[in-house]
């Protein structure tokens, strides 16, 4: 079963803009990672963000994470016709890269 | 490293036959994964190896799939007989810690 959910399953805004995406996941977790797919292609590794962090940082992307609600947030600044894909998150429960469970992503589509 | 590596990219195959996806992991990892992805079902997680010791197969759909890791630089997931709603992009994915590294992914077609 999907552990993470993404929303909203897909986002369009213009270049320049911020996006925004959030994901919710059910148990608890040591950690949740978010992963980028452009179209035909393998999923790539972003971030990782720590259980017991709340925010963190890279380039023009920001994650946090909010363990009482079960959700975390990726937010890229400054939009790029280049980030065009589906962003992934994925949680691990286990002690290491113990099967990762993803959701089913949003689909972020940047206009130029 | 060039990364992990699947082989066939594409493959599309008639249904009942036995079809064969190959891995090649990208060498010092020690977790290999097996990933289905379609549109319905977002990115399932079938099997996953550490060690080359299958650790958790629950994700295998039915006994037609089946997964090996003869040793640490290789991989396969067999589907036998394969039937139409088994095609999907399949991933192989490898970890050394906490960050997955995903192959190209094959794309399977089952007519």
């Amino acid at each position: 079963s999907q552990q993470g959910e993404e929303d909203p399953q897909a986002l369009s805004i213009q270049e320049g803009e911020n996006a925004t995406m959030n994901c919710s996941y059910k148990t608890s977790i040591n950690n949740l990672q978010w992963y980028r797919q452009n179209s035909g292609r393998g999923l790539v590794h972003l971030i990782l963000i720590r259980s017991n962090e709340r925010e963190k940082h890279s380039g023009r992307l920001r994650v946090t994470l909010d363990t009482s609600k079960k959700s975390s947030s990726l937010l890229i600044t400054a939009s790029r016709a280049a980030d065009t894909a589906s962003y992934f998150c994925a949680t691990d429960s286990g002690g290491g890269a113990d099967g990762l469970t993803f959701g089913k992503g949003t689909h972020l589509i940047i206009q130029p | 490293d060039a990364g992990v590596i699947q082989s066939p990219r594409h493959e599309v195959t008639e249904m009942g036959q036995e079809v064969t996806l190959r891995c090649k992991p990208i060498s010092g990892h020690d977790y290999l994964f097996w990933y289905r992805q379609t549109m319905m079902r977002g990115l399932e997680l079938l099997i996953y190896f550490n060690n080359n010791v299958p650790i958790d197969d629950s994700g295998m759909p039915e006994d037609r799939f089946s997964a090996k890791m003869p040793n640490a630089s290789f991989s396969t997931l067999k589907i036998q007989p394969s039937e139409p709603r088994d095609s999907a992009v399949y991933f192989c994915a490898s970890s050394r810690r906490r960050e997955a590294f995903f192959g190209q992914g094959t794309r399977l077609t089952v007519v």
